[in-house]
């Protein structure tokens, strides 16, 4: 079965520090999204990309997030400058047509020192 | 605005014994509902979707959920539940258009007893 993929799984970076995580959609799909996952809490949506651009994005996703797709298969998350408030879980998901179920990748744990 | 709301934040269930899991959401117009199961330190997965159609829909590992409109609630049922099933449970609902973000529970962890 077809799977996102991401990459690194943990990842520990210190404060203010820029940090990119990684993530392989499925190939057919169309509609990619990043949500997270601090300890303890419930998932929350960050943003979602179509057509090589934002298509929604929550109060979370300020100025210090930023989203592409470099080359037609990776999707990347970048923070510019991270916070001790950073420190989640990130999960990648991926949608063929925008209206039903996502596949999720199994993360990527931030931790911010 | 969209939410979803899982009463219980921990459930423990015997081994055998049947299990339902509560979820309530609210929604302005028919939503598309879902259940996913994390396993610790694992990613989401997917367990079943309902979107129009039969109130009573089937998923994977044994679980189903009923759509109930008048009662706005979506809850997981299984009729006998393994030790595997441990794990924590999540109900969310789609807000619609081409987006379709999701919009979850604080989740209910589910501990079986042998």
């Amino acid at each position: 079965e077809p799977e996102v993929t991401q990459t690194p799984s943990h990842q520990v970076t210190q404060m203010g520090q820029e940090v990119i995580l990684r993530c392989v959609p499925i190939s057919n799909h169309l509609y990619f999204y990043w949500y997270r996952q601090i300890l303890g809490q419930k998932v929350e949506f960050l943003v979602s990309f179509y057509n090589n651009e934002i298509s929604e994005k929550s109060e979370i996703f300020d100025d210090q997030f930023s989203v592409e797709r470099p080359d037609g298969s990776n999707f990347t998350l970048k923070i510019r400058s991270t916070k001790l408030e950073d420190s989640a879980m990130y999960f990648c998901a991926s949608n063929e047509q925008g209206r039903y179920g996502y596949t999720f990748g199994s993360g990527t744990r931030l931790t911010v020192v | 605005a969209q939410s979803v709301t899982q009463p219980d934040i921990h459930i423990t269930v015997s081994e055998g014994a049947s299990l339902e899991l509560r979820c309530n959401y609210s929604y302005g117009a028919t939503p598309y509902l879902f259940w996913y199961v994390q396993s610790p330190g694992q990613g989401l997965q997917l367990l079943l979707k309902y979107f129009s159609g039969d109130t009573l829909v089937q998923g994977i590992k044994g679980f189903e959920a009923e759509f109930k409109r008048s009662q706005s609630s979506f809850n997981l049922r299984k009729p006998s539940v393994h030790w595997s099933d441990a794990a924590e449970y999540f109900c969310a609902v789609g807000s619609g258009g081409a987006t379709n973000k999701l919009i979850f529970g604080t989740g209910t962890l589910l501990a079986v007893q042998p």
